[in-house]
């Protein structure tokens, strides 16, 4: 069975600390691997989408890197705000372009100020 | 970038009433659609796999006849939630699929049925 994992489910971090949430999937055979954003009451918004080609994407802060070997992404955010509080979801697609995402828990973050 | 419209966004309905939502790509065409459902501090849930012109493909455990999917145009997906029940009340995510691969994602619908 293909499964995202998401470790830890909760992260506080004191504001400007650089921190890295986790994910692991179970199928190395990944075809893409993308990284959402959800506030509380509200839908999903894309932040990083990453090929099984590719190693890593990088969009202002945040950085995303993928290791099909390992079966591990990481979410790298540098010098966090309080506006970065928010869940973070880690979704993977297996079968190809038109098949569905497999969700991640998602990890909760708490960046105080 | 591509935009997924959702509605309503919010629903309240009476148990054994249905109750349609509606996923619209506004900016780009999406041959194939996904439903998903989210329970309160739950990951999201696939519950069906919708392709323009054709029968919806359900996950295990997703009764295709209480939830009805159609997927009428290239921008326009919807779902049907028939006779529904309290324990139906979640949050319903859509998204989209561009011809890149990347999936869009609509603002949900909150369903409460009383």
């Amino acid at each position: 069975k293909q499964e995202v994992t998401q470790i830890p489910a909760a992260l506080s971090v004191p504001e400007g600390e650089n921190l890295v949430l986790n994910c692991s999937f179970t199928d190395s055979a990944i075809y893409n691997l993308q990284w959402f954003r959800q506030d509380p009451g509200k839908g999903l918004t894309s932040l990083l989408l990453i090929q099984s080609s590719q190693r890593e994407q990088t969009s202002g802060r945040l950085n995303a890197s993928l290791d099909k070997s390992s079966g591990r992404s990481t979410l790298y955010i540098a010098a966090s705000q309080p506006g970065d509080s928010a869940t973070y979801l880690c979704a993977a697609t297996f079968g190809g372009a038109g098949t569905a995402l497999i969700f991640g828990k998602g990890t909760t973050l708490s960046v105080s100020s | 970038g591509a935009v997924v419209s959702q509605h309503p966004s919010r629903v309240i309905c009476k148990s054994g009433t249905s109750v349609k939502i509606e996923c619209r790509s506004l900016d780009f065409q999406a041959t194939t659609m996904f439903w998903y459902r989210q329970f309160p501090k739950q990951s999201l849930m696939l519950m069906a796999t919708s392709n323009e012109g054709s029968k919806a493909t359900y996950e295990q455990g997703v009764e295709k006849d209480k939830f009805l999917i159609n997927h009428a145009s290239l921008t326009l997906s919807t779902l049907t939630v028939t006779s529904a029940h309290p324990e139906d009340s979640s949050f319903y995510i859509c998204s989209a699929r561009s011809r890149g691969g990347e999936q869009y994602f609509g603002p949900g619908t909150r369903l409460t049925v009383t």
